[in-house]
This record gives C-alpha cells, sequence and structure tokens, in this order.
C-alpha cells in the first residue's frame, strides 16, 4: 500500500536561510510524487510534481525537489527562504485507477520563519 | 482554483444529524473527489467519481456517501454525523496529471 511520511511536523528558519523539507515514500513501483503547500485557511496549492525523467525538479516560488530511489525521499529545497513561503507543506504519492488520480498525503510540515 | 465551488463554506451541526456538502465545478472536469483534512493526518481521501453516477471509495470512506448525478455537481452527505467527522473537508478535481483544490469546508460536529 502507498504510504509517506514527513518526519518533521514542524521546522523553524531565519529568512533568507535555506530550507529543507524530508518526504519518504512507500510504494512498490515508482509513484507520481508532488509537493503542495497550504497557506492558513486556504486550499493546497502544487508546487512540483515528480512522474519520471530528471530526478532534479524545479517548481513554482523557486521551489524544488530531488527523487532519490535508493533512499525512497523525494524533499524539497529552496535556498532562501522569504517570510511569505510560512505555510504547512505537504508531499503525497498518486496513483492513477481508472484514470482517477488518488492521492495518498503525508502528514504534513509547518513552516516558520523567522525575522 | 480551476472553477471549484465548495458549500457551505462553515457548518455546525448536532451528532446524529444527516449533513450534505457540495462541491460545484464549471469546467466539465470529469474526475472528482472528497478528502478530509485532520491534525497530524494530511488530507485523507473518502471517495471519488470518475463519470456521472461512476463513484468509488478512498481510504475512509466509512460513514460517508456520495452523489453525482451531473457532471458538474459532486455530493458528499454524512448520514449520520458523528463527532469523530469534524473535520476540514476539501473538494479536488483532476486534469491530466494534476490535482485541483477547493478552498475547503470546515464542519463542526457538537
Amino acid at each position: 500500500a502507498q504510504s509517506v511520511t514527513q518526519p518533521d511536523i514542524h521546522i523553524t528558519v531565519s529568512e533568507g536561510a535555506s530550507l529543507e523539507l524530508r518526504c519518504n515514500y512507500s510504494y512498490g513501483a515508482t509513484p507520481y510524487l508532488f509537493w503542495y503547500v497550504q497557506s492558513p485557511g486556504q486550499g493546497l496549492q502544487l508546487l512540483l510534481k515528480y512522474f519520471s525523467g530528471d530526478t532534479l525538479v524545479q517548481g513554482i516560488k523557486g521551489f524544488e525537489a530531488e527523487f532519490k530511489r535508493s533512499q525512497s525521499s523525494f524533499n524539497l529545497r529552496k535556498p532562501s527562504v522569504h517570510w511569505s513561503d510560512a505555510a504547512e507543506y505537504f508531499c503525497a504519492s498518486g496513483i492513477i485507477i481508472q484514470g482517477a488520480q488518488k492521492l495518498v498525503f503525508g502528514q504534513g510540515t509547518r513552516l516558520t520563519i523567522n525575522p | 482554483d480551476a472553477g471549484i465551488t465548495q458549500s457551505p463554506r462553515h457548518k455546525v451541526t448536532e451528532t446524529g444529524t444527516p449533513v450534505t456538502l457540495r462541491c460545484h465545478q464549471t469546467e466539465n472536469h470529469r474526475y472528482m473527489y472528497w478528502y478530509r483534512q485532520d491534525p497530524g493526518h494530511g488530507l485523507r481521501l473518502i471517495h471519488y467519481s470518475y463519470g456521472v453516477k461512476d463513484t468509488d471509495k478512498g481510504e475512509v470512506s466509512d460513514g460517508y456517501s456520495v452523489s453525482r448525478s451531473k457532471t458538474e455537481d459532486f455530493l458528499l452527505t454524512l448520514e449520520s454525523a458523528t463527532s469523530s467527522q469534524t473535520s476540514v473537508y476539501f473538494c479536488a478535481i483532476s486534469v491530466d496529471t494534476e490535482a485541483f483544490f477547493g478552498q475547503g469546508t470546515r464542519l463542526t460536529v457538537v
């Protein structure tokens, strides 16, 4: 069965510092992998996705993620965070059933930015 | 927001009462989904639809039913609300490999 683990519930970084959010997945085949961001009281916005090919994927807002099959990981990175990056971040894996995309989410990592 | 509207946005209801949440989309998407979001659990799939009158269960479907009588509307019904169903409910659609989410409905069962 699919599962996604985000080991860090809450991370605090200083503005301008680099960021790495961890994500580990469990699935027999290579899943589709996603990172979403959720601002308070809002829905989820897709940051980036990985399906195949280049293991380093670029997303919106300066984020990138690297797929590492050997570690079953898909960590999200940003070289320099901005105060507006404070939000909750969700990693997800997806499989296609009957054409529908079924997503399994991690527990989320809440990011706080110190000025 | 891919033309997704959820209603109501907030609701308080009593234990044992039926509740229906509505998801409306304006862009004729085939695939629609209901997720619930709870602290420590991320989002979990309740039910999904792959066409009019075609629905299937997700991982947390007990106590929920859905209906899709027309393309644009996907209804989620809590047959007899319980306090464990207090949650934020998100509707989503998918286009190719990307999912788009509504703004959510905060449901409190007292």
